[in-house]
């Protein structure tokens, strides 16, 4: 069945970074393209980032653009997202999701993680 | 505010049916499909409808989604007290490059 399992979250000082990864399992993981979607606490879902089967395209919510990136290994069936400059209002539960396409038009999230909690905060 | 437009809350009673909207634009519901989700409490989101009216495996067809113009619609028949969750609309906005949610509707059953 597929999994997706998150981690590397955890408490951090504004303008410091963070690594955030995604262990897939059960399913053939270069065929999909991956999402990371927060949320922040109490409050409504926000996407984050999006990359293409392959990594060769790459999409960013306007709010982190430039302070996160989003990267795959296919070879080990790991998303990751390097967060760096972290601010107050990036606080939220990461969650790592597949999309039902390859690339192109995503279809949508057919698959979430649990989530890993980053709270910046000095 | 949301790119997609959702009620903040809906209710009914057990037994009954229930819709919640989800408006958008030509750059996103107007040209592309729409998903919902369903955010049980304390859980992750899960996929409710894909592709505007899809159900995936194991969802019930009392779960419906359509799509017109610029908005969709979920609809959910036979309420039951354990569809009281957190429902989102998403999909992917061409003018924005990236995936948009709406801002949440909150079921309660009454």
């Amino acid at each position: 069945q597929v999994q997706l399992v998150e981690s590397g979250g955890g408490v951090v000082q504004p303008g410091r970074s963070l690594r955030l990864s995604c262990a897939a399992s059960g399913f053939t993981f270069s065929t999909y393209a991956m999402h990371w979607v927060r949320q922040a606490p109490g409050k409504g879902l926000e996407w984050v980032a999006l990359i293409s089967h392959d990594g060769g395209y790459k999409y960013y919510a306007d709010s982190v653009k430039g302070r996160f990136t989003i990267s795959r290994d296919n070879s080990k069936n790991t998303l990751s997202l390097q967060m760096n400059n972290l601010r107050v209002e990036d606080t939220a539960i990461y969650y790592c999701t597949r999309d039902r396409a390859a690339a192109g038009i995503p279809l949508g999230n057919d698959y979430w993680g649990q989530g890993t909690l980053v709270t910046v905060s000095s | 505010q949301s790119v997609l437009t959702q009620p903040p809350s809906v209710s009914a009673a057990p037994g009954q049916k229930v819709s919640i909207s989800c408006s958008g634009s030509s750059s996103n519901i107007g040209s592309n499909f729409v998903s919902w989700y369903q955010q049980l409490p304390g859980t992750a989101p899960k996929l409710l409808i894909s592709d505007n009216n899809k159900r995936p495996s194991g969802i019930p067809d009392r779960f419906s989604g359509s799509k017109s113009g610029t908005s969709a619609t979920l609809g959910i028949t036979g309420l039951q007290t354990g569809d009281e969750a957190d429902y989102y609309c998403g999909t992917w906005d061409g003018s924005l490059s990236g995936w948009v949610f709406g801002g949440g509707t909150k079921l309660t059953v009454l």
